[in-house]
């Protein structure tokens, strides 16, 4: 069965770094997230990818954060000066329309 | 805005038992897709089962089954047979049906749920 790659499966970085978190989602799927989880809090929508553009972001998504498909597979989140409360799990998914939602392992990222 | 509600942090129940964890829903949309997540310690996100709101016949997916009620926006899951690998977070998401979401999940808090042996 397909799967969604997440890597790495947990990053340390200190406050004020760049971190780039990288995804290989689903190759025939047209639509792309990013959601993330604070320990021991809900799941929260970050953005959504479509068309090789953003096609909808949270409050969340401020401007320490972008999103790419440089290569036509990969899909990475990059947070330009990471704070301590972006520590957090971040799931990258893929979607081909509606349902079918496939998520990766996530990335457990921990700012220090 | 939609928004997802479980009012139940936590739940434990012994091995073979049932258990029913619940979740309504707000949402002015009349076509919608609900779901239930698991999330095991390894915090992968597993789907567990889903809805359309569409069809009135409750989903089913072995030992686990929805209770659906649309007018009263409520999405209960029953477990059956509850087993040691159940042990769980269990999350109810509510999706659009409609583009402009762009099929943005939206999610509840969560219920822990213990099988104890």
């Amino acid at each position: 069965e397909p799967e969604v790659t997440q890597t790495p499966s947990h990053q340390v970085t200190q406050m004020g770094q760049e971190v780039i978190l990288r995804c290989v989602p689903i190759s025939n799927h047209l639509y792309f997230y990013w959601y993330r989880q604070i320990l021991g809090q809900k799941v929260e929508f970050l953005v959504s990818f479509y068309n090789n553009e953003i096609s909808e972001k949270s409050e969340i998504f401020d401007d320490q954060f972008s999103v790419e498909r440089p290569d036509g597979s990969n899909f990475t989140l990059k947070i330009r000066s990471t704070k301590l409360e972006d520590s957090a799990m971040y799931f990258c998914a893929s979607n081909p329309e509606i349902y079918g939602y496939t998520f990766g392992s996530g990335t457990r990222l921990t700012v220090v | 805005a939609q928004t997802v509600t479980q009012s139940q942090p936590e739940m434990s129940v012994q091995e073979a038992e049932t258990v029913t964890l619940s979740c309504t829903y707000d949402t002015s949309e009349s076509n919608y897709y609900l779901f239930w997540y698991k999330q095991p310690p390894s915090r992968q996100m597993i789907l567990v089962i889903r809805q359309e709101a569409y069809k009135q016949q409750n989903a089913t997916e072995n030992r686990f089954s929805v209770n659906f009620q649309k007018a009263a926006k409520s999405f209960s899951l029953k477990i059956s047979d509850s087993q040691l690998g159940d042990t769980a977070m269990y999350f109810c998401a509510f999706m659009s049906e409609g583009g402009h979401s762009n099929y943005q999940l939206i999610w509840g808090a969560g219920t822990k749920l213990i099988i104890k042996p």
